[in-house]
C-alpha cells in the first residue's frame, strides 16, 4: 500500500508562474520529509526538506509547506524556470532508515 | 568524478540468468540503499545497509540479494531473473548524521 502519494503525474506551469506540487502521505508517524528532483537520464537530486516540527522551509525559488493534520505537504516553485522542468519526488522517513518514495510529478515549464 | 557510480548502465538479459549490479561511492558514506523504479510506482525500496555488518530488507526485497563488500561498494543480484524485475535500478547513499540521500545515475535493466 502507497504510503506517500502524489496524485498528479503531471504538470504544465508558463514560465515565470508558480508552480505547486503536492503529496499526501498516510503514517502519521512519518517526521521528515524531502523533495528530490529527477532529469532523465539522472538519478534523483535532493532539493529540499523540512521536518515535522516546521511547517514551512524556504531555499530560494523553493518553499515546502507541511499541513501535519491533514497530512499534505505541498513544494511550490516561483517564479518557474524552464530548466525546472523535471519529475519530482517526495519522500518520507518514520525513524530516518527507510524512505518512502511518492510516484512523482513531471513538471513543464512553458517558456 | 561522479560521487555514486553505478555498473552497467544498461543490460539486457534472458529469464533465469544471474545478474548482478554494482554501486560504488566515494563520499565515505556509511549508508547505502537499493532502489527500483517503475512506471507509476516510484522508487521502492529494495534493500539498505547502515555498514558492511548491517544488511536489512525493504519493501520488496523478494527475489534479490545483496553484499556490501566495502564501505565504499554495494552490490544488487538477481539469482535468477524474471520478466518483472525489469525497471531502472538505483542505488544512493547517506551520511548518518542527515537524511539526504545521494543518487547513481542508474542501471536500465530488461530481462526477456
Amino acid at each position: 500500500d502507497q504510503q506517500v502519494k502524489q496524485n498528479s503525474p503531471s504538470l504544465s506551469v508558463q514560465e515565470g508562474r508558480i508552480s505547486i506540487l503536492n503529496c499526501d502521505y498516510t503514517n502519521s508517524m512519518f517526521d521528515y520529509f524531502l523533495w528530490y528532483k529527477k532529469y532523465p537520464a539522472e538519478g534523483p537530486t535532493f532539493l529540499i526538506s523540512i521536518s515535522s516540527i516546521k511547517d514551512k522551509n524556504e531555499d530560494g525559488r523553493f518553499t515546502v509547506f507541511l499541513n501535519k493534520s491533514a497530512k499534505h505537504l505541498s513544494l511550490h516553485i516561483v517564479p518557474s524556470q524552464p530548466g525546472d522542468s523535471a519529475v519530482y519526488f517526495c519522500a518520507a522517513s518514520a525513524t530516518g532508515n527507510q524512505f518512502y518514495f511518492g510516484t512523482g510529478t513531471s513538471l513543464t515549464v512553458i517558456p | 568524478d561522479a560521487d555514486v557510480t553505478q555498473t552497467p548502465r544498461n543490460r539486457i538479459t534472458k529469464t533465469g540468468k544471474r545478474i548482478m549490479l554494482e554501486c560504488s561511492q566515494t563520499k565515505g558514506h556509511d549508508r547505502m540503499y537499493w532502489y527500483r523504479q517503475d512506471p507509476g510506482l516510484g522508487l521502492r525500496l529494495i534493500y539498505y545497509s547502515f555498514d558492511v555488518k548491517d544488511i536489512n530488507k525493504g519493501e520488496i526485497s523478494d527475489g534479490y540479494s545483496v553484499s556490501r563488500q566495502a564501505q565504499a561498494k554495494f552490490s544488487l543480484s538477481l539469482e535468477s531473473a524474471i520478466p518483472n524485475q525489469t525497471a531502472l535500478y538505483f542505488c544512493a547513499t547517506r551520511a548518518a548524521s542527515t537524511d539526504t540521500q545521494y543518487f547513481g545515475p542508474g542501471t536500465r535493466l530488461t530481462v526477456l
